[in-house]
C-alpha cells in the first residue's frame, strides 16, 4: 500500500554534531515538505522538496524523486533542533486531492 | 501576514458537548483541510475543501462536520464531543493548483481533551 517510512526513529547527538534523516515513500509524489515538530507541538514548515535539493542555513534536503526518497540534512546541531522530525508526501495517485500522508518521524534529541 | 490561525489553542470538553474549532487563513487559498494528531498514528485527514462550497471527507470524518462558507475560513464542528475525539487538531491551506501537490501551511493546532 502506499506508505512513508522514516528512518531512524530515534536520534540522541551532542550539540554541534551532524546528521542525516531519510524519508522513504511508496509511489511517485508531487508534494514532499519536512516539518520540525517543536516542543510546543507547532509544525514548523523547513522544506517543499519534491525534486532536487534545497538549502536553508545549517539545515539542507534533497529528494530523489526518481529512486522514492528523501534526506534531511542537520549541521552543528544546536539544542534547538530537538523535536520530531516529519516527512510528509502527497501521492500523484490513489489518495484524495491535497491529502498529505506523513511518516511517523524521527524523534531527535540535542544534549549540550 | 498571519498565515494559518487556530483558536482556541487548547480546549477542555465533557462527553457530548458540542464545539467548533475556527481556522482562517489570509493567503487566499483555495485548499484548505483539517487533520488530527494521535501517538502512534501520526497525522489523519478529516475533511478537506478545495474551495468556499466545497467540501468532501478525508480519512477519519466520522463525528465532524465541516462547511466553508468564505475563503478565509473553514470552521471543524464537533457535533457531540466522545473522549475517542481527544487530540490534537491541525488547520492546513494550499494553492488549489498543481494536481493538489502545492506546498501547504499549518497551523499551530489546537489542543482537545474529552472527560
Amino acid at each position: 500500500g502506499i506508505q512513508v517510512e522514516q528512518s531512524p526513529p530515534d536520534l540522541i547527538l551532542q550539540e554541534g554534531a551532524n546528521s542525516t534523516l531519510r524519508c522513504n515513500f511508496s509511489d511517485s509524489v508531487n508534494n514532499l515538505q519536512w516539518f520540525h515538530q517543536n516542543p510546543w507541538g507547532q509544525l514548523i514548515n523547513l522544506f517543499y522538496i519534491p525534486s532536487g535539493t534545497k538549502q536553508n542555513g545549517r539545515l539542507s534536503a534533497t529528494t530523489v524523486a526518481t529512486e522514492r526518497y528523501s534526506l534531511l540534512y542537520i549541521s552543528s546541531s544546536q539544542t534547538t533542533d530537538s523535536g520530531v522530525y516529519f516527512c510528509a508526501v502527497h501521492f500523484l495517485l490513489g489518495t484524495s486531492y491535497g491529502k498529505l500522508t506523513f511518516g511517523q518521524g524521527t524523534i531527535l534529541t540535542v544534549h549540550p | 501576514n498571519a498565515g494559518v490561525t487556530q483558536t482556541p489553542k487548547f480546549q477542555v470538553l465533557k462527553t457530548g458537548q458540542s464545539m467548533t474549532l475556527q481556522c482562517a487563513q489570509d493567503m487566499n487559498h483555495e485548499y484548505m483541510s483539517w487533520y488530527r494528531q494521535d501517538p502512534g498514528m501520526g497525522l489523519r485527514l478529516i475533511h478537506y475543501s478545495v474551495g468556499a462550497g466545497i467540501t468532501d471527507q478525508g480519512e477519519v470524518p466520522n463525528g465532524y462536520n465541516v462547511s466553508r462558507s468564505t475563503t478565509e475560513d473553514f470552521p471543524l464542528r464537533l457535533l457531540s464531543a466522545a473522549p475517542s475525539q481527544t487530540s490534537v487538531y491541525f488547520c492546513a491551506s494550499s494553492k488549489g493548483s498543481g494536481q493538489g501537490g502545492q506546498p501547504q501551511h499549518f497551523g499551530d493546532g489546537t489542543r482537545l481533551s474529552i472527560l
